[in-house]
C-alpha cells in the first residue's frame, strides 16, 4: 500500500510569492490533516477535510493559507502571499476513520523556506 | 487553549543506557498517541494509550498514562542506536478541535 505523498518535498520561495502543497492520502483514507512545525515549534494542526469537506479549520492561521480536496482525492494548501513566518515543514496525515485507534500516517512533509 | 509539555527536549544517552521522555498535559486527555521522527524523516505512530492508569509494553517501549489522564511517559530500556529520533507525544481533548496537539518532542542522542 503507497502512503501518504506530499509535494514538493522543498520549496524555496521569496515572500510575496505563491507556493502549493499536494498531498495524496492514502487510497481510501476519508480524513485527511494538515499540520505544520514551525522551527523551534510543536507540530501544530491546520485543518481536518473528511472526504471533500472542510471538517475543522480552527487551526488555519490566517486568510493567506487555502486548502482545498476537490473530489475527495488529493488537497493542495496554498499560501498566497508568503511571508517569512510561514517558513517550516507542512505535514499531512490520514486515516480511515476519525480519531483512529491506529493514529495516523504522516507523509514526508514539504520543507518551506521563506526568503 | 490546551497545551502539551513535554521533557526533556534533549536527551544524550550512552547506547545500553535507559531513557524516558515525559509529557504533561493542561487538561485532561480522552486519550494520548506516541509517535517517533527519525531524523529527516516524518512522524510514525507508536501506540495510543485511552484508559487511565494504562501501561502498554512494545518490546523495549513502555508507555504509561496517567491516573488522571493529564500526563504520559515514555521509558526506553537498554538503548540501542535504531532508537535515535525525536518522540513525540499528542492528545485530544474532550472537546475542542479535531486534529492533536502535540508536546515539542525528545530528541534522543545516543552514544555508541
Amino acid at each position: 500500500e503507497a502512503g501518504v505523498t506530499q509535494f514538493p518535498s522543498h520549496s524555496v520561495i521569496e515572500k510575496g510569492q505563491t507556493v502549493t502543497l499536494r498531498c495524496d492520502p492514502i487510497s481510501g483514507h476519508d480524513n485527511l490533516y494538515w499540520y505544520r512545525r514551525v522551527m523551534g515549534k510543536e507540530i501544530k494542526f491546520l485543518l481536518h477535510f473528511v472526504k471533500e469537506s472542510k471538517q475543522d479549520e480552527s487551526g488555519m492561521p490566517n486568510n493567506r493559507f487555502l486548502a482545498e480536496r476537490t473530489g475527495g482525492t488529493y488537497s493542495t494548501l496554498k499560501v498566497q502571499p508568503a511571508e517569512l513566518e510561514d517558513s517550516g515543514v507542512y505535514f499531512c496525515a490520514s486515516s480511515q476513520v476519525h480519531r483512529s485507534n491506529y493514529g495516523y500516517t504522516f507523509g514526508s512533509g514539504t520543507r518551506l523556506t521563506v526568503v | 487553549g490546551q497545551q502539551v509539555m513535554q521533557i526533556p527536549q534533549y536527551q544524550h544517552v550512552q547506547e545500553g543506557e535507559d531513557f524516558t521522555t515525559y509529557c504533561n498535559s493542561s487538561t485532561t486527555l480522552s486519550n494520548i498517541q506516541w509517535y517517533k521522527q527519525r531524523p529527516g524523516g516524518h512522524p510514525v505512530f507508536l501506540i495510543q494509550l485511552v484508559k487511565s492508569g494504562e501501561v502498554k509494553k512494545q518490546k523495549r517501549l513502555t508507555f504509561q498514562f496517567g491516573e488522571a489522564k493529564k500526563n504520559s511517559s515514555l521509558h526506553i530500556t537498554a538503548t540501542q542506536t535504531t532508537d535515535v529520533g525525536t518522540y513525540f507525544c499528542a492528545g485530544y481533548s474532550g472537546g475542542g478541535a479535531d486534529g492533536l496537539t502535540f508536546g515539542k518532542g525528545t530528541h534522543l542522542i545516543i552514544q555508541p
